[in-house]
């Protein structure tokens, strides 16, 4: 069984400093991984994912991300983030023949000026 | 284009009742996933339709059931409501179900409420 963990629950930060979230995953097989965000009394958006291919995944919004298979880690990272960042961040995973994401327990990013 | 749509935004029911939940995909998508998101539990996979048919479930008791629609909407029914079901339920759409590298959006969720 494959299962997704966030280190933090929560991140405080100050607009215009660099930030990288944390997720690990397990799994027995190869598996795709996803970043999702949700905003404040809103849905979830994909901000980037990893399928195969270059382990640097660039996603929107200046996020990217990279794939580290013998860390099993997808970390999340921003150069520079602004106040309007301030959201809760999901890491989830699939894997091949399952349709269905497995998703860590969030990571609160707060970004005060 | 129109996103994943879900109806109500809130639903406030008592203990023992009945409560549905209704979701409109994106138009062509014929993937419907349902997730709950409840305080301290994180997301958690309920239900998946494809095609208008159940083709997985998550650890839920069965008086958490659905349906798809032939125009590929959906409902979920959560039977003899109790307190711990208070939660966000969000509805997720995909192009199809065949593949687990398919994106899944996700509509803006229903706030169930229990008293």
């Amino acid at each position: 069984a494959q299962s997704v963990t966030q280190l933090d629950s929560q991140v405080p930060v100050f607009e215009e400093a660099p930030v990288e979230l944390r997720c690990n995953y397990s799994s027995s097989v190869s598996v795709y991984l996803f970043w999702y965000v949700q905003y404040p009394n809103q849905g979830l958006q994909l901000l980037l994912k990893y399928l195969s291919g270059s382990t640097l995944v660039k996603g929107i919004n200046g996020f990217e991300a990279e794939f580290n298979k013998s860390q099993t880690s997808f970390h999340l990272r921003k150069p520079s983030v602004h106040i309007s960042d301030t959201a809760e961040y999901f890491c989830a995973v699939s894997e091949p023949g399952y349709s269905t994401l497995t998703f860590g327990k969030g990571t609160m990013l707060l970004v005060s000026p | 284009e129109a996103g994943v749509t879900q109806s109500p935004t809130h639903l406030i029911k008592t203990r023992g009742q009945q409560a549905t939940l209704r979701c409109s995909p994106i138009s062509g998508h014929t993937s419907v996933y349902w997730y709950q998101q409840a305080l301290g539990l994180g997301l958690q996979f309920l239900l998946w339709y494809d095609e208008g048919e159940e083709r997985n479930r998550g650890n839920f008791p069965p008086r958490f059931s659905g349906r798809q629609f032939p125009n590929y909407s959906s409902e979920l029914n959560v039977n003899a409501l109790e307190l711990e079901d208070s939660a966000l339920y969000l509805c997720a759409s995909s192009f199809s179900g065949q593949g687990a590298r398919e994106t899944q959006y996700f509509g803006p969720g229903t706030r169930l409420l229990v008293l």
